[in-house]
């Protein structure tokens, strides 16, 4: 079984479309995260969740919206996609809370292109 | 100045060869240091942390400096299976928010020739 997985693996949409990618987790980890690696290959990280919570939030537009329904997932929603929204997003998680550093373990991305 | 540098490379070496790849880091907080690969369309995954003293893992040794603020990777005895992007990863400690977070490198790029 696959221990991070992401649905849709790809994405073509339009620009305006609103979208959603789901994340699911099979490790039981506490920590939940979303990358966004771009054209140029720059892995940034976007949000990461635990036990429900928002912990990192960086300076992405309001455009994006992650939503964790239970420990085990992270979905993102993307309203009024943008052509500057094109890359591959990459869900991850990791055991423990944020006061400490463990491995993360990465999804196998989903490549979304508006056109 | 960029939080994580490396070299893009491409780095193209002979099957066997030995190859370093290096990388700063502006945060001189930074807390521990990571090497992770990620092979083409794929996702990365975590390759070895690196420690003060240094750490080998078979034909990999990873070393930080942190007075330069200065990661290395080597390999030794490439492997057509090496062939990667290499990305230097620093995890920093957000004060504010008492959590942590990685910072990639944009990765270095390794083809090994037959």
């Amino acid at each position: 079984d696959t221990a991070v997985s992401q649905t849709p693996k790809y994405l073509v949409t339009q620009m305006g479309n609103d979208k959603s990618i789901k994340c699911e987790q099979n490790l039981g980890h506490d920590t939940m995260y979303w990358y966004k690696q771009d054209s140029k290959k720059f892995l940034k990280i976007m949000f990461s969740y635990n036990n429900k919570e928002l912990i990192i939030n960086e300076t992405v537009p309001n455009r994006f919206s992650p939503k964790s329904p239970d420990k085990a997932h992270l979905n993102l929603h993307i309203n009024s996609l943008e052509l500057g929204d094109s890359a591959v997003y990459f869900c991850a998680s990791s055991q423990g809370g944020p006061s400490e550093y463990n491995e993360q373990f990465f999804g196998p991305g989903t490549r979304l292109t508006v056109l | 100045r960029k939080e994580v540098e490396q070299d893009p490379g491409p780095f193209n070496v002979p099957e066997g060869a030995t190859v370093a790849f290096n990388c700063t880091y502006s945060n001189s907080a930074s807390q521990s240091f990571f090497w992770y690969r990620q092979d083409c369309r794929k996702e990365p995954k975590l390759l070895m942390s690196v420690y003060s003293s240094g750490n080998e893992d078979g034909r990999f040794t990873a070393q930080l400096n942190r007075a330069s603020q200065y990661i290395s990777l080597l390999i030794r005895d490439s492997k057509l299976s090496d062939s990667a992007t290499y990305l230097c990863v620093v995890n920093n400690r957000d004060s504010g928010a008492g959590s942590y977070q990685l910072t990639f490198g944009k990765g270095t790029k390794l083809s090994v020739i037959p």
